[in-house]
């Protein structure tokens, strides 16, 4: 089994629609990240979890909440989607606050907001 | 801010043939320099990774050495396979930053037979 999952793989939506997308990680990490990829632009960081009760925003975060359920679990929310939000998203872990530390990633999740 | 410069692509090459990908950065002080894969259809897995100056990452045939001189970290394999054909990010992890990684907008390369 994949150590990082991602619910849904792929997700088409309407704009002004509220989605959930779902991280579940097996490896016992503290660290939790959430990403978007857009063609050329590399990865981009919408927000970042240490533990259970500490969230911080990255890069990109406005129109994205998060929600951090357990040590286990990271969820991405976007209130109102738009279509500018349509990207390939991805989500990470890591071990502890060692800056050269290995991310790991999930499969990612591609929206379509229409 | 931080950021990584990489080569644009696509890269084609045929399969045996020599690759390079160059990867500059902007940081202060000095950050941790990863290479991350992304095959078709998954998501990134790290390739390798140097953490000061002079470090040397190797993995899989590919090689990158952190040079502080030029801010650089250029990813290279002297034979390349068809397998081989991915996407190729470059990223920095800053001193105080925790493990945060800036991605560089990723190299894609493919290799035929």
């Amino acid at each position: 089994d994949a150590d990082v999952t991602q619910t849904p793989r792929n997700r088409i939506t309407k704009t002004g629609k509220r989605i959930m997308l779902e991280c579940s990680q097996t490896k016992g990490h503290d660290r939790m990240y959430w990403y978007r990829q857009d063609p050329g632009l590399g990865l981009r960081l919408i927000y970042y979890s240490f533990d259970v009760k500490d969230i911080n925003k990255g890069e990109i975060s406005d129109g994205y909440s998060v929600s951090r359920q357990a040590q286990a679990k990271f969820s991405l929310s976007l209130e109102s989607a738009i279509p500018n939000q349509t990207a390939l998203y991805f989500c990470a872990t890591s071990d502890s606050s060692g800056r050269a530390d290995t991310q790991y990633f999930g499969p990612g999740t591609r929206l379509t907001v229409l | 801010g931080d950021s990584v410069t990489q080569m644009e692509g696509p890269v084609t090459l045929s399969e045996e043939a020599f690759l390079t990908i160059n990867c500059t950065y902007t940081a202060t002080g000095y950050p941790s320099l990863f290479w991350y894969v992304q095959y078709p259809g998954e998501g990134l897995q790290l390739l390798l990774k140097a953490t000061k100056a002079d470090d040397k990452g190797s993995n899989k045939g590919f090689e990158a050495t952190y040079r502080k001189e030029t801010t650089s970290f250029h990813l290279e394999k002297g034979s390349v396979q068809v397998s081989d054909s991915a996407v190729y990010f470059c990223a920095l992890s800053p001193i105080a930053a925790g493990n945060k990684l800036t991605f560089g907008g990723g190299t894609r390369v493919l290799v035929k037979p």
